[in-house]
């Protein structure tokens, strides 16, 4: 069966200092990955999707990036944070095709100090 | 891209149902609805989608309007276990289907 691996689940991190959060899929092959953020009581914010290795969609003009240098990993990274970047970071996947269902990780809380 | 509306918040007493509604009135032929629920930190949860016709899991009821620009989820019997925010997205039937951008949702809030 399928399963995505997100960690860590809560983060506390310094301004200006680098970030890296690594999301791993089991189960499948070639599938679309997501970056999404969400800031307290808030949707979902696209950040980054990724339709293949290498190959990075980028949403929002930020402060981050994203990298995908396997198949199913996917990992959102920044040189220097943000306060404004603290929030809940979600990784998902999905096969193509609008009949898939998107399946997310259990998340990761970033605090910006 | 095709976009959905959603109310803010709905409130629902314990063990009715609940009808949540969403607006796409820009909606195309080939995009399907999706609905997802976020339970309080956690990541979203898939519950139901479909195309044209009406569906029913386990989880929910999902109702499209004949024309497609509207739907509504349906929960038969709410628990205090379905307080969460509830999620409408399109889903396009091409490439454009990569990219998967969710609404606000709505914040349901179940009173026991």
């Amino acid at each position: 069966s399928q399963t995505i691996h997100q960690w860590p689940a809560t983060l506390v991190q310094p301004v200006g200092s680098p970030l890296s959060l690594e999301c791993t899929v089991e189960g499948t092959s070639n599938p679309n990955l997501y970056w999404y953020r969400q800031a307290a009581g808030r949707g979902l914010q696209l950040l980054f999707y990724s339709v293949g290795i290498g190959q990075i969609s980028s949403e929002v003009p930020q402060n981050l990036s994203a990298s995908r240098p396997q198949d199913r990993q996917f990992i959102l990274s920044s040189k220097k944070l943000l306060l404004s970047d603290s929030g809940f970071y979600l990784c998902a996947w999905t096969v193509g095709g609008a009949n898939e269902k998107l399946f997310f990780g259990s998340g990761t809380q970033l605090s910006v100090l | 891209d095709a976009k959905t509306t959603q109310p803010n918040s709905m409130e629902s007493n314990e063990e009715e149902p609940v009808h949540l509604p969403c607006n796409h009135s820009t909606i195309s032929g080939t995009d399907y609805i999706h609905w997802y629920r976020q339970l309080p930190s956690q990541g979203p949860e898939y519950v139901i989608h479909g195309l044209t016709s009406n569906v029913n899991n386990r989880m929910a009821s999902l109702a499209i309007a004949e024309d497609r620009k509207s739907s509504t989820l349906i929960l038969h019997r709410a628990t205090l276990r379905d307080a969460a925010v509830y999620y409408c997205i399109l889903r396009p039937y091409n490439n454009a289907g990569n990219m998967l951008t969710f609404g606000g949702g709505t914040r349901l809030m179940v009173k026991p």
